[in-house]
């Protein structure tokens, strides 16, 4: 299986400033995704990494709040633009495991905890 | 519409006990079938999976699940559960023709000396 790693574990950041997030996968991947997981919730889906092409977006999420790169099969960025308290939560990268059988079978990074102050 | 229900927010078992945590789909086909453990500060780990074929199967660290399609149901269990095994546990599933998960809300396990 893939392993997954995220830069940074945490972070502490003011309202209004943005916040970038690396997740960098160990072999090439087809797909990557990009979830939210607010305080005690369950996993949302942000969106799809495309490489080569725009992100998907999941309805309520935006690009100009959540711009995401995908330059390589290997690589993706979340910003978290323009920062507010309710942004607080834990941000976590996922990829297909192109050796997987089944074509949802995800593999995730240990996670990103934001706290906005 | 397409939904995963895990009925029971917080379990607290005392260690040595026997485990079920349960998960219920809604779900138009018979889809791919995930249990995935988040412990504290930790990303999510893949803990078993279904896709077809025998209907109970077997994970990592002595978890195990069984499909039942009669009740949409695909509960874990474990037969004697360890202190490290408190964390938080979320059912998955997805079609078969696409990429997307559909997550229930999560059970928290808490184990009791």
């Amino acid at each position: 299986s893939a392993v997954i790693s995220q830069k940074p574990s945490r972070d502490i950041c003011q309202r209004g400033t943005s916040l970038t997030i690396q997740c960098q996968v160990d072999s090439q991947v087809t797909m990557m995704f990009w979830y939210r997981q607010q305080p005690g919730q369950s996993l949302t889906l942000i969106a799809t990494a495309n490489q080569g092409s725009e992100a998907t977006y999941e309805s309520g999420f935006v690009i100009d709040k959540f711009p995401i790169s995908r330059p390589n099969l290997t690589f993706s960025t979340l910003t978290v633009s323009n920062m507010s308290p309710e942004d607080s939560s834990i941000y976590l990268c996922s990829s297909i495991d192109l050796g997987g059988r089944a074509p949802n079978e995800q593999f995730f990074g240990p996670g990103t905890r934001l706290t906005v102050l | 519409a397409q939904s995963v229900t895990q009925p029971d927010i917080h379990i607290t078992v005392s260690e040595g006990a026997s485990l079920e945590l349960r998960c219920n789909y809604s779900y138009g086909a018979t889809p791919y079938l995930f249990w995935y453990v988040q412990s504290p500060g930790q990303g999510l780990q893949l803990l078993l999976k279904y896709f077809s074929g025998d209907t109970l199967v077997q994970g990592i660290k002595g978890f195990e699940a069984e499909f039942k399609r009669s009740q949409s149901s695909f509960n874990l269990r474990k037969p004697s559960v360890h202190w490290s095994d408190a964390a938080e546990y979320f059912c998955a599933v997805g079609a078969r023709s696409n990429y997307q998960l559909i997550w229930g809300a999560g059970t928290k396990l808490i184990i009791k000396p």
